[in-house]
């Protein structure tokens, strides 16, 4: 499968401020997602991010408090803005759709874990 | 009731022994089915995906899938302390978007 890599693996944040997450995959894949996983939890969707259009949201999420850009089939970027400790949580990337894949099956990244004070 | 459901566990079998995962779905129209194995601190890894009904075998681990009951499982045979970890079922959706069950915490014991 495509190797995806994150940035940064981790970070600590004060309430108010915005940080935005980088994945990067390896070669051209066709769907990237973002992924919310809260302490404990499972996996929740964020957005699937399209390249060269606007990403498309799940209910709950807003464009405002998460933008997210897709420039080209290989890198995308998720910004979690003005944070509150309730934004703690580990953020995932993945991919799928691309050339290495077998089926239509996802990777993910190794996560981003946020706190935010 | 939730789209997908595990039950949370822990699941505790002893070292050599097989463990069962089970994975029930709402959606009749879902296709496409996958067990991720996600250990502590780590990101979730694929392990196995299955879309036809029957039964679908890599190594130790055993996927079977039963549309009809809308049923899903995961058998991991000869069990190694290894193995112990959280194990998500994730069904896909008619949209390509994939929803994740609560995942089943496995403790295998030496």
């Amino acid at each position: 499968s495509a190797v995806i890599s994150q940035k940064p693996s981790r970070d600590i944040c004060q309430r108010g401020t915005s940080l935005t997450i980088q994945c990067q995959v390896d070669s051209q894949v066709t769907m990237m997602f973002w992924y919310r996983q809260q302490p404990g939890q499972s996996l929740t969707l964020i957005a699937t991010a399209n390249q060269g259009s606007e990403a498309t949201y799940e209910s709950g999420f807003v464009i405002d408090k998460f933008p997210i850009s897709r420039p080209n089939l290989t890198f995308s970027t998720l910004t979690v803005s003005n944070m509150s400790p309730e934004d703690s949580s580990i953020y995932l990337c993945s991919q799928s759709g691309g050339s290495k894949n077998e089926y239509n099956e996802q990777f993910f990244g190794p996560g981003t874990r946020l706190t935010v004070l | 009731q939730k789209e997908v459901e595990q039950n949370s566990g822990p699941l505790s079998v002893p070292e050599g022994a097989i463990a069962s995962l089970n994975c029930t779905y709402s959606d009749r129209g879902s296709q496409s089915f996958f067990w991720y194995r996600q250990y502590s601190g780590k990101s979730p890894e694929l392990i196995m995906f299955i879309y036809s009904n029957g039964d679908k075998e890599d190594g130790r681990f055993t996927a079977q899938l039963n549309k009809a009951s809308q049923y899903v499982s995961l058998l991991i045979r000869d069990s190694q302390p290894s193995d112990s970890a959280t194990y998500l079922c994730a069904v896909e959706s008619n949209t390509g978007k994939l929803i994740f069950g609560q995942g089943t915490t496995l403790q295998v014991k030496p």
